[in-house]
């Protein structure tokens, strides 16, 4: 079992649909957990980060963390075309050591 | 935020000649610095880690002498591929962890480096 899994898609929606991504990891010591947008042939950019289980909102973002079920999810509200891109999971412990899901390809289809 | 600066965005090189990647932090000083390497359609693959002033850290199965990582400041790492082949093209991405401080658990990424080794 990999430490971190995440559906890779695609996943294509309309513009103004909720989107929901999603990861698994199995590892209990992670603490940290970032969702990362990375647009083709370009490096990720941090969208969120969190810590603690729990909701935390950013605009139309909103990252959750379920740590009794090992489990993260990003929903993006009112999705946009421009939010088309690779959606990539993010964990560590305490070592700054970065684990990846393999990413979500997502298209919002105008 | 903090932004990550690498450079250069697109290298083509020759079979058997060496290729250096730069990695700048511009706002802030980071201790640590990682090195990444992406295949189209993959995840990134972590391949060393790096701090300031030490020997890099690398991960299994990644070749020290031929991946050479020098971390000589605050605000820079090199990645120099050495005698680079064809099979060495690839996404190459760093990333940086900030001091202790507002940024010391934030790790921010480059905008990577596409080496093409023809």
């Amino acid at each position: 079992q990999k430490e971190v899994e995440q559906d890779p898609g695609p996943l294509s929606v309309p513009e103004g649909a909720i989107v929901s991504l999603n990861c698994t990891y199995s590892n209990s010591a992670f603490q940290y957990f970032m969702w990362y947008r990375q647009y083709s042939r370009k490096g990720p950019e941090l969208l969120m980060y969190t810590y603690s289980s729990g909701n935390k909102e950013d605009g139309r973002f909103t990252a959750q963390v379920d740590k009794s079920s090992k489990y993260i999810s990003l929903f993006i509200r009112d999705s946009q075309p421009s939010d088309s891109a690779t959606y990539l999971c993010a964990m560590k412990g305490s070592n700054y050591k970065l684990t990846f899901g393999k990413g979500t390809l997502l298209t919002v289809n105008p | 935020g903090a932004v990550v600066s690498q450079h250069p965005s697109w290298v083509i090189c020759k079979s058997g000649t060496s290729v250096k990647i730069e990695c700048r932090s511009l706002d802030f000083q980071a201790t640590t610095m990682f090195w990444y390497r992406q295949f189209p359609k993959q995840s990134l693959m972590l391949m060393a880690t790096s701090n300031e002033g030490s020997k890099a850290t690398y991960e299994q199965g990644v070749e020290k002498d031929k991946f050479l990582i020098n971390h000589a400041s605050l605000t820079l790492s090199t990645l120099t591929v050495t005698s680079a082949h064809p099979e060495d093209s690839s996404f190459y991405i760093c990333s940086a962890r900030g001091d202790a401080g507002g940024s010391g658990n934030t790790i921010y990424f480059g905008e990577g480096s596409w080496l093409t080794v023809v």
